[in-house]
């Protein structure tokens, strides 16, 4: 298994550019989440979806950020238009969320973001 | 809403020391407890987890403790080794317990001299 993916892997723009982080979760895993990190904050929930359907976005910090999930393998989270204090690792986890229980998350590589 | 404090934020010890980092939570409710170490420019990693029908897990020299009394969960590391040295986080699921959500702690920072 690949485990999860993330792309891209470092990303560096202009201060309200857009910008799209992508994320394949594990196959057969039925949750996904959106985590930011800091070093102020730490590790911050934004989103998460349960089979493609987002169950809890209160973490999401303002209207710029949006995320969706189309389909099992694939997410994206979108910041429009992105500011020097979005500058974070963004990390997608997944998890195989037994029925009646909560499972393990296993998180990808994170993207690197910098917004000059 | 749950809430996870852990401390102490960093730690130093020596190598072959043991170090121990304490999570308490605050919803009863919570019953599932997972640790991840996160090494630097790395993914948290989950390395010993939980479930709050358990009071003590063991994995080599790595051991958690859960007091759900208390509600605290505690993170032993025996025999400490330079590779140990890393950032560990607690984490406490949410109810409703199956919407898989964790709520993470601030994290420890953990140094092993050698």
């Amino acid at each position: 298994d690949a485990g999860v993916i993330q792309s891209p892997r470092h990303e560096v723009t202009e201060m309200g550019q857009e910008v799209t982080l992508r994320c394949k979760p594990i196959s057969g895993h039925n949750s996904l989440f959106w985590y930011r990190q800091t070093m102020m904050r730490g590790l911050e929930l934004l989103i998460y979806f349960n089979n493609n359907v987002p169950i809890d976005d209160s973490g999401m910090p303002e209207d710029r950020f949006s995320a969706k999930m189309p389909n099992a393998s694939f997410s994206t989270l979108k910041i429009q238009p992105s500011e020097p204090r979005d500058s974070a690792v963004y990390f997608c986890a997944s998890s195989p969320k037994l029925a009646g229980g909560t499972d393990t998350q296993y998180f990808g590589p994170g993207t690197r973001l910098t917004v000059l | 809403g749950e809430n996870v404090e852990q401390h102490p934020s960093t730690l130093s010890v020596q190598e072959g020391d043991s170090a121990v980092i304490k999570c308490t939570y605050s919803d009863s409710a919570s019953n599932y407890f997972p640790w991840y170490k996160q090494e630097l420019g790395k993914r948290p990693q989950l390395i010993i987890d939980i479930r709050s029908n358990v009071g003590e897990k063991k994995d080599q020299r790595i051991a958690v403790t859960l007091n759900k009394t208390a509600k605290h969960f505690s993170l032993h590391i025996t025999e400490t080794q330079p590779e140990d040295s890393a950032v560990y986080f607690c984490a406490a699921s949410t109810p409703p317990s199956n919407t898989g959500k964790l709520i993470f702690g601030q994290g420890t920072t953990l140094q092993v001299k050698p």
